[in-house]
């Protein structure tokens, strides 16, 4: 069965704290794999990642995909209030998107 | 260019009832995707619209059914709605159906089931 697993369910760390947000998938035919940041409603997104090792950045968040491991590592430095909400995670195959249950992070002033 | 959009925003409706909501892509988007969130949990996926044509569907009852038009919005019906269909259903568009590599989503409508 098709199915992508997100680690951790929730986090709370402080302002300036290094997060690491991990999710593994397995996919038949998979193609790209991709991190969403959900606020309040829609979510928003964030990277697309389809080549291991190559890695993503957007200001203080970047992302890598090892296709061998069949998983993928988003990271944030220097964490801020606003960058507290559900970072999701999807993989993509020919047919459908597989969302993981997402992380949930809670940045603390 | 404008994004993604859902109406109702929300919806509240009593067990029983049918419930209809809709969704506009991204102008150019063809297609068109419905995915439900229910408290706690993650996207699960209901449907996927490309072309005006069902391309594929989640493990949902049939009695969550849906159209995609010319325009290439899209309406989800949700018949003989129970207490568990509560959730947010967002609605996301890609451009087309060769080219699944991000989608956009919408709002969402938040339905409440009483």
């Amino acid at each position: 069965e098709d199915k992508v697993v997100q680690s951790p369910l929730s986090l709370v760390v402080h302002e300036g704290d290094t997060v690491t947000l991990n999710c593994s998938y397995e996919v038949t035919n998979f193609r790209s794999l991709l991190w969403y940041k959900q606020e309040k409603k829609a979510p928003t997104f964030l990277f697309m990642l389809t080549s291991s090792g190559i890695e993503k950045k957007s200001g203080r968040l970047s992302s890598i995909l090892d296709k061998k491991e069949l998983s993928s590592i988003l990271n944030i430095t220097a964490t801020q209030t606003g960058d507290s909400a559900i970072y999701l995670c999807a993989a993509n195959n020919f047919n459908k998107f597989y969302f993981g249950s997402g992380t949930k992070l809670n940045v603390k002033p | 260019e404008a994004g993604v959009t859902q109406s109702p925003t929300h919806l509240i409706k009593t067990r029983g009832q049918q419930a209809t909501l809709r969704c506009s892509p991204i102008s150019g988007h063809t297609s068109v995707y419905w995915y439900q969130q229910a408290l706690g949990l993650g996207l699960q996926f209901l449907l996927w619209y490309d072309e005006g044509e069902e391309r594929n569907r989640g493990n949902f009852p049939p009695r969550f059914s849906g159209r995609q038009f010319p325009n290439y919005s899209s309406e989800l019906n949700v018949n003989a709605l129970e207490l568990e269909d509560s959730a947010l259903y967002l609605c996301a568009s890609s451009p087309d159906a060769g080219v699944q590599e991000t989608q956009y989503f919408g709002p969402g409508t938040r339905l409440l089931v009483l």
